[in-house]
């Protein structure tokens, strides 16, 4: 059964900081990961997504590596700003006989002080 | 307007009341999904439906229903509701990719229900 954690559970930093979030997931067979972000209220905005034979993807400030071997993906935030203040989702998809499914983390939930 | 929208936004509700949520999308996506939300358990698939015709069982099904009434709407029930179905519930849409696996899904901005 795939299981995916994210660590630490909560982080605060000061504006301007590069910051790492960490996900890991059990069974490396899966089709892609994505990173997502939440905001109250707000729901899910999809931030990046990496396929299985990708090693990273980079969207402005963002970068998510994935190393499907070691079961790890890392989302790099860099010079980061309140506004980045969130709770960050990975999920990984997961083919099956009948279809698939995305599966989540826990979530980090992220500060950025001004 | 968004492009995938949730009613009610919030609802209190108490034991053994049925309650429907709804969503409602404009992507022309045919794939929908519902999950929910529970701190420090991430988000779990209740039900999918991959077209008009198709529903299929997610994770934790039960104590729920759904109804695909178009390509654009998928709604939930609970037909008698229990205090530890209190969580948030999102809806989300998908097209179809290469070899018939999901795209990139977008949510709704969640229901977040109460039952006491």
């Amino acid at each position: 059964k795939q299981e995916v954690t994210q660590i630490p559970a909560a982080l605060s930093v000061p504006e301007g900081e590069n910051l790492v979030l960490n996900c890991s997931f059990t069974d490396s067979a899966i089709y892609n990961l994505q990173w997502f972000r939440q905001d109250p209220g707000k729901g899910l905005t999809s931030l990046l997504l990496i396929q299985s034979s990708q090693r990273e993807q980079t969207s402005g400030r963002l970068n998510a590596s994935l190393d499907k071997s070691s079961g790890r993906s890392t989302l790099y935030i860099a010079a980061s700003q309140p506004g980045d203040s969130a709770t960050y989702l990975c999920a990984v998809y997961m083919i099956y006989n009948q279809g698939g499914k995305l599966i989540f983390g826990q979530g980090t939930e992220l500060s950025v002080k001004p | 307007d968004a492009d995938v929208t949730q009613t009610p936004r919030n609802r209190i509700t108490k034991t053994g009341k049925r309650i429907m949520l709804e969503c409602s999308q404009t992507k022309g996506h045919d794939r929908m999904y519902w999950y929910r939300q529970d701190p420090g358990l991430g988000l779990r698939l209740i039900y999918y439906s991959f077209d008009v015709k198709d529903i299929n069982k997610g994770e934790i099904s039960d104590g729920y229903s759904v109804s695909r009434q178009a390509q654009a709407k998928f709604s939930l029930s609970l037909e008698s509701a229990i205090p530890n179905q209190t969580a948030l519930y999102f809806c989300a849409t998908s097209g179809q990719g290469g070899w018939g696996i999901t795209d990139t899904q977008y949510f709704g901005p969640g229901t977040r229900l109460t039952v006491l």
